[in-house]
């Protein structure tokens, strides 16, 4: 049973649009969120992240959105560019005691259309 | 400065025999993870190390799998008498502590005939 889900395999959208990638997760004890970037022949590369006592996060193009009643994380690029096309991946954060885990979704890949 | 490295980049084996995949952390990391991606999976936590606390082995797929990490350093990953099933990019990533920011490896790809 996957705990996060990214629903939308893949994304196309126009230079300079908006690109929303959507992310579910299933437990409520997650305590911290990320968004990783993933080029072909690349290993991931942080983008950026939010922790669960906030509901936004925005750095430069790139803006993290937390709905905790929902369950639902989105990211935001705004002006989407031909650079940013990849793989992004959401992952999740539970610290409980004596343990720490890390689950990633399955990603979604964004083409961004010159 | 020098990011994560990992060595092979590639790794083409033989069903039943053993893999060692070794990961280079960022000088100063106390945390070590490693990571499997499989062809149309996502990214699956295999194991992590902080400090020298015992790991975190949670992720680990089954005892065929085992990792180490020496000193606190270099860690290496190892597959015991691989199967099909095991061909994937293995990533390694470290991070200064705990939820920090993780980098990661160019990961070795694992191919298991």
């Amino acid at each position: 049973d996957q705990q996060v889900k990214q629903n939308s395999p893949s994304l196309s959208v126009q230079e300079g649009r908006i690109s929303i990638l959507n992310c579910d997760y299933t437990n409520s004890m997650f305590d911290y969120f990320l968004w990783y970037k993933k080029y072909p022949a690349e290993g991931p590369t942080f983008l950026i992240s939010i922790s669960s006592i906030k509901d936004k996060n925005e750095d430069g193009r790139f803006t993290v959105f937390l709905n905790k009643s929902a369950k639902h994380l989105s990211l935001h690029i705004v002006p989407s560019q031909p650079g940013d096309s990849a793989v992004y991946f959401c992952a999740v954060i539970y610290s409980g005691a004596g343990s720490y885990q890390l689950t990633f979704g399955k990603g979604t890949k964004l083409s961004v259309i010159p | 400065g020098a990011g994560v490295s990992q060595s092979p980049s590639n790794k083409v084996t033989e069903k039943g025999k053993d893999v060692e995949l070794r990961c280079d952390p960022i000088s100063g990391h106390t945390a070590l993870y490693w990571y499997r991606q499989s062809l149309g999976q996502g990214l699956e936590f295999l194991i992590y190390f902080q400090g020298n606390s015992a790991p975190d082995k949670s992720g680990l797929p089954s005892d065929r799998f085992s990792a180490e990490r020496t000193g606190g350093s270099v860690s290496t990953l190892t597959i015991q008498r691989t199967q099909q099933e095991d061909s994937a990019v293995y990533l390694c990533a470290s991070s200064g502590f705990g939820t920090d920011t993780q980098y990661f490896g160019p990961g070795t790809r694992l191919t298991v005939l």
